[in-house]
């Protein structure tokens, strides 16, 4: 266990509805990543907040965002979804200045119509 | 474009014998690589990490070995265990930050 927790675990969704994915982040930690996989793939980094503020996107467009609040949670949002947005939704978190070492939780999981 | 990625899909071992996940990266400027396992329904398990001023580091029963030269990562595992079954990932960056980039995967299945 990671003490990352994140939901909903799954959801369905149709084509140009909006979604939120929440995530509790690891006690202690202040940085909070997103990650998009596909199903057979590796995961693909979106975007890392820290104090609140994107800090380092991925290639994804702005249809794609997100927000940390100050007990360092954190949400995804996706506007105007498409079907290749269908995937798990991954959400890490770690201490800023640390090693890099990621505490992963165990995703959402969205399926879009 | 810079990629990470491994050589083999899939991978079968017998219960007890050594695995070797293998992985290659293209991004020269990388200096800090790391091996995940990800078991089914899971999110990503960190397993190893290295720098890229060591060409060796150790662990409990994992070993990650890193050649610059040929721009190659290598996950041993001794004594490999039913539970070791995943799907295993090598991810890179730069600095040590949470911009992680991982390659596709390589499912290692273990034989009783």
């Amino acid at each position: 266990e990671t003490g990352v927790t994140q939901s909903p675990t799954h959801l369905i969704k149709t084509r140009g509805q909006q979604v939120t994915l929440r995530c509790s982040s690891q006690s202690g930690h202040n940085t909070v990543s997103w990650y998009q996989q596909a199903l057979g793939q590796g995961p693909q980094f979106i975007f890392q907040y820290y104090r609140e503020e994107e800090n380092g996107r991925g290639n994804f467009p702005p249809r794609f965002s997100g927000l940390q609040f100050p007990n360092y949670s954190s949400e995804l949002n996706v506007n105007a979804l498409e079907l290749d947005d269908s995937a798990l939704y991954l959400c890490a978190s770690s201490l800023a200045g640390s090693t890099g070492e990621l505490f992963f939780g165990e995703g959402s999981r969205l399926t879009v119509l | 474009g810079e990629s990470v990625g491994l050589h083999l899909p899939t991978l079968s071992v017998q219960e007890g014998d050594n695995s070797i996940i293998n992985c290659a990266y293209s991004n020269s400027a990388s200096d800090y690589f790391i091996w995940y396992k990800q078991e089914s329904g899971k999110g990503p398990q960190f397993i190893i990490d290295i720098r890229s001023n060591m060409d060796k580091r150790q662990g409990q029963r994992v070993t990650v070995l890193l050649n610059k030269t040929v721009k190659h990562l290598s996950l041993q595992i001794a004594a490999t265990q039913p539970g070791d079954s995943a799907v295993y990932f090598c991810a890179e960056t730069i600095g040590a930050n949470s911009k992680l980039t991982f390659g596709k995967g390589i499912t290692l299945s273990v034989r009783p």
